[in-house]
């Protein structure tokens, strides 16, 4: 498997333009994660789907903020307008069906690192 | 909300066993407990899980006390290629919640 696949691996672009990131998770796998990752905030986690229905979406920063999932096998998120201080590494990760006691083990993909200017 | 604490940084030696401990004082009954560790300009990739006591894996160990407000996760063995940061990750049942640790700095010296 290739992994989960994100694009753009970069992304440079000014505030106030819309900035749609990408990802394709593990075939199979049924949860979906979206993360933010900056030097002074650390690692964010900013909503998760499940079976791609959006489970809990508390980490969005704002209503610029938002994310679909329209089938199993893609999810973006889009951020409008951007601002500077969205710039980070934002990661996708995805999770096979793990049951009640199964596996924590989220599959992370490379990154798309945002630049606002 | 609970919170996990770990040491910003530590430095060891080549083939020293090195251990990090991350302090989750809320964590609650069915919480579990992951570990990731990440290179530059890489996602976090998973390394153990653990709910209570050791568990013990390929590459490394996860100590959790009886009362699971902390956890130890031991590296047998370091070499250079283990210089990362490494997270703990307390997690819900269902995934109902999510506390990233801040990492620690491992840097393995020669």
């Amino acid at each position: 498997d290739a992994g989960v696949i994100q694009s753009p691996r970069h992304e440079v672009t000014e505030m106030g333009q819309e900035v749609t990131l990408r990802c394709k998770p593990i075939s199979g796998h049924n949860s979906l994660f979206w993360y933010r990752q900056t030097m002074m905030r650390g690692l964010e986690l900013l909503i998760y789907f499940n079976n791609n229905v959006p489970i809990d979406d508390s980490g969005m920063p704002e209503d610029r903020f938002s994310a679909k999932m329209p089938n199993a096998s893609f999810s973006t998120l889009k951020i409008q307008p951007s601002e500077p201080r969205d710039s980070a590494v934002y990661f996708c990760a995805s999770r096979q069906p793990g049951g009640d006691r199964g596996s924590y083990e989220q599959y992370f993909g490379p990154g798309t690192r945002l630049t606002v200017t | 909300l609970a919170k996990t604490t770990q040491p910003i940084s530590m430095d060891s030696y080549e083939g020293q066993e090195v251990n990090i401990t991350c302090s989750h004082n809320n964590i609650a009954t069915n919480d579990y407990i992951t570990w990731y560790q990440q290179f530059p300009s890489q996602g976090p990739r998973f390394i153990i899980q653990g709910y209570k006591t050791k568990v013990t894996n390929e590459v490394a160990s996860l100590f959790i006390p009886a009362d699971r407000k902390s956890s130890t996760l031991s590296l047998p063995r370091v070499s250079l290629s283990d210089t990362a940061v490494y997270y703990c990750l307390v997690v819900g049942y269902n995934f109902n919640k999510f506390y990233f640790g801040s990492g620690t700095k491992l840097n393995v010296k020669p």
